[in-house]
Parts: structure tokens; C-alpha cells; sequence
């Protein structure tokens, strides 16, 4: 059975901190890795991650993946109270579009 | 560029009765899917569509879940009758098969989703 795991399930910070969420996975026809921020109710893209080793940025966040171990890592710097949310890690199957997603990782920043 | 629309934002029935629920995606975008989300959890593919056409309803409760996209452009998803359990946020997406996916053509655009509170 295919498997997307994040942990931890749920963290507590201070402004200012670094975060870093991780994702592991276990599925058969892989294709890509994304990630998406969800504050109340849809979730919004960050990062598509398909290639191992190369890293996306977008401001504070980024984002690598590692085929070979099989995990992503999402990485917040210099977080903010605006960061609080809810982060999901979703799988892409060669063999599809749908996405296969994990829990999720609850953050929440605090002043 | 206007997002993917839904409606109603939120709905409150009992259990055994029927409810629907709309989705209108992106402009041009191909491939629909609706996604149920149970608090705590992550969203869990229910149906996905392309163009009318269904290409995966393998997860959809079908005793009591429909869905459907005539036209090919917006769908409706169907639940009679609903169950305490299908108590969740309903999400639609849309993605621009097509487009190589290395240029991000299977990125899923999300609407605000549906609140279902079954009594």
C-alpha cells in the first residue's frame, strides 16, 4: 500500500525560528513531489519537486527532494505568524494526475 | 486569472438526507478532481475527471456518492443519502493536463471547498 508520512503532525515556534518539515514516501510510479500551504480551507501550491538534490525557493521557503531515501523536506527560515498553517506534502504517480496525500503538519508560529 | 469556484461554502443537513455540491474550475483546465477531507487528515481523492470523462472513481463511495461533469467544464458532486461519516470538507481542484509536466502541467489549483456538517 502506498504510503505518504510527514512529521511531525504538529509544532509550536517562535518568530523568528527555523522550521524544517519532513515528508517520506512509499509509492510505486513515482513522478514528483509537491508541497502546499493550507490556512482555512484550500490549499495553495509552494513546491513541485521531481528531480533528487535540486533545491526550489521561493523567499523564506524551500524545498528538496531525495529519491534515493525516498523524503522531501520543506524548510521555513525566519518564520512568521503568517506561516501558521497547515502543510501538506502530496505524491504525483507517473501513471496519473491525482495525488496521493499525507496528513499534514501543523504549524503554528508564535509572537 | 480566476480560481476554481465553489459552492455552497459551507452546508448543514441530517443524516439520510441528500446534498450537492458545485465546482467551476480554471478556465481551460482539462482534469477536475474532488477531494474529501476529514478533519486531521489530508484530502483523499474521491473521483477525477478528464474533460467528461471519468479516469479514476475507484475510492468513490458509489452506494451513496455521484458525480458528474456533462459538459466537461464544471461538475457536481452528489451524496444520497449522507452518513454521520461524511462529515468533511469537499474539495474541487483542476489541473491543465496536457501542458508537459515539467513545466508544472499537473500542479492541482484548489477552491475554497465545502464544509459538510451531517447531524
Amino acid at each position: 500500500e502506498d504510503k505518504v508520512v510527514q512529521s511531525p503532525l504538529s509544532l509550536v515556534v517562535h518568530e523568528g525560528d527555523t522550521v524544517t518539515l519532513n515528508c517520506s514516501y512509499e509509492v510505486t510510479n513515482f513522478r514528483s513531489l509537491l508541497w502546499y500551504k493550507q490556512e482555512k480551507k484550500a490549499p495553495t501550491f509552494l513546491f513541485m519537486l521531481t528531480s533528487s538534490g535540486i533545491e526550489k525557493k521561493s523567499g523564506r521557503l524551500s524545498s528538496i527532494l531525495d529519491k534515493k531515501e525516498l523524503f522531501s523536506i520543506l524548510n521555513i527560515t525566519a518564520t512568521q505568524t503568517g506561516d501558521s498553517a497547515i502543510y501538506l506534502c502530496a505524491v504525483g504517480y507517473s501513471s496519473g494526475y491525482a495525488l496521493n496525500f499525507g496528513k499534514g503538519t501543523s504549524l503554528l508560529v508564535t509572537p | 486569472e480566476a480560481g476554481v469556484a465553489q459552492s455552497p461554502r459551507y452546508k448543514i443537513i441530517e443524516k439520510r438526507q441528500s446534498v450537492a455540491f458545485w465546482c467551476n474550475p480554471i478556465s481551460g483546465h482539462a482534469t477536475l478532481y474532488w477531494y474529501q477531507q476529514i478533519l486531521g487528515q489530508g484530502p483523499k481523492l474521491l473521483i477525477q475527471f478528464q474533460n467528461n470523462g471519468v479516469v479514476d472513481d475507484s475510492q468513490l463511495p458509489k452506494d451513496r456518492f455521484s458525480a458528474e461533469r456533462l459538459k466537461g467544464v464544471d461538475s457536481t458532486l452528489k451524496i444520497q443519502p449522507a452518513k454521520l461519516e461524511d462529515s468533511a470538507v469537499y474539495l474541487c481542484a483542476s489541473s491543465s493536463r496536457g501542458v508537459s509536466w515539467r513545466e508544472g502541467g499537473e500542479t492541482q489549483y484548489f477552491g475554497p471547498g465545502t464544509r459538510l456538517l451531517v447531524l
